[in-house]
């Protein structure tokens, strides 16, 4: 199993662009996350979804979407990036909802000038 | 809102050092979760406490689960320098489909 995997690693956008940020997880898991992690610092939730055309959103949800129209696949779109958008991003799955275990990705770094 | 906070937020001792890495919150949690971090690459989990006043060891590693289910604390004895890496802690209120990640402690710990 590859687990959870994001791509790309790593991306340069200029303000206003837009990119999609791609996560396929292959456990089979409903639970999918997506986070961003400032340098040095927790994760702070975006999006979530329980299962295949569910979502709902974190704690910082704003200029970000996102859509789960598979099990495996959950992406986060970018509309209009601002540099207050520059960060590392995260993707995890979960067996189990809240305390069951997540699975994260490798990250995707971001910035945004 | 964060709700659960970390201390301290760095941390830099010798090897061979003991330390303890608090998690605190106001709020109670049916399950808290504690994750590693290396640079880069994604957090991994390292336990899950679910009783309140639960203690669990791995290896050199002891973590414990507040009476109340508020709080929860690390501690490392003997670091090494692989211990090095931001740690988490992450709470389950039971109410949702998610959790709360605490703002992380950051230890470096140096031959």
């Amino acid at each position: 199993n590859a687990g959870v995997t994001q791509t790309p690693k790593f991306r340069i956008l200029k303000i206003g662009q837009s990119m999609t940020l791609q996560c396929t997880q292959d456990m089979n898991h409903n639970y999918m996350y997506w986070y961003r992690q400032d340098p040095g610092m927790g994760l702070k939730l975006i999006y979530y979804s329980v299962g295949a055309g569910i979502t709902d959103k974190g704690e910082v949800p704003n200029g970000y979407n996102v859509s789960r129209s598979t099990t495996e696949d959950f992406p986060l779109r970018l509309e209009l990036a601002a540099p207050s958008q520059t960060s590392v991003y995260f993707c995890a799955s979960s067996l189990l909802a809240g305390g069951g275990e997540q699975y994260f990705g490798p990250g995707t770094r971001l910035t945004v000038t | 809102t964060q709700l659960l906070e970390q201390s301290p937020q760095f941390l830099s001792i010798q090897e061979g050092e003991n330390l303890t890495v608090y998690c605190n919150s106001s709020s109670v949690f049916s399950s808290l979760q504690w994750y590693r971090q290396e640079p880069g690459e994604g957090p991994v989990l390292l336990v899950t406490v679910v009783t309140g006043g639960e203690v669990k060891k791995l290896k050199r590693l002891t973590f414990q689960f507040g009476d109340a289910r508020k709080d929860s604390s690390l501690h490392i004895t003997a670091a090494q320098p692989g211990d090095t890496g931001l740690y988490l802690c992450a709470g389950d209120t039971g109410g949702g489909n998610k959790l709360t990640f605490g703002t992380g402690t950051q230890l470096k710990v140096e031959l």
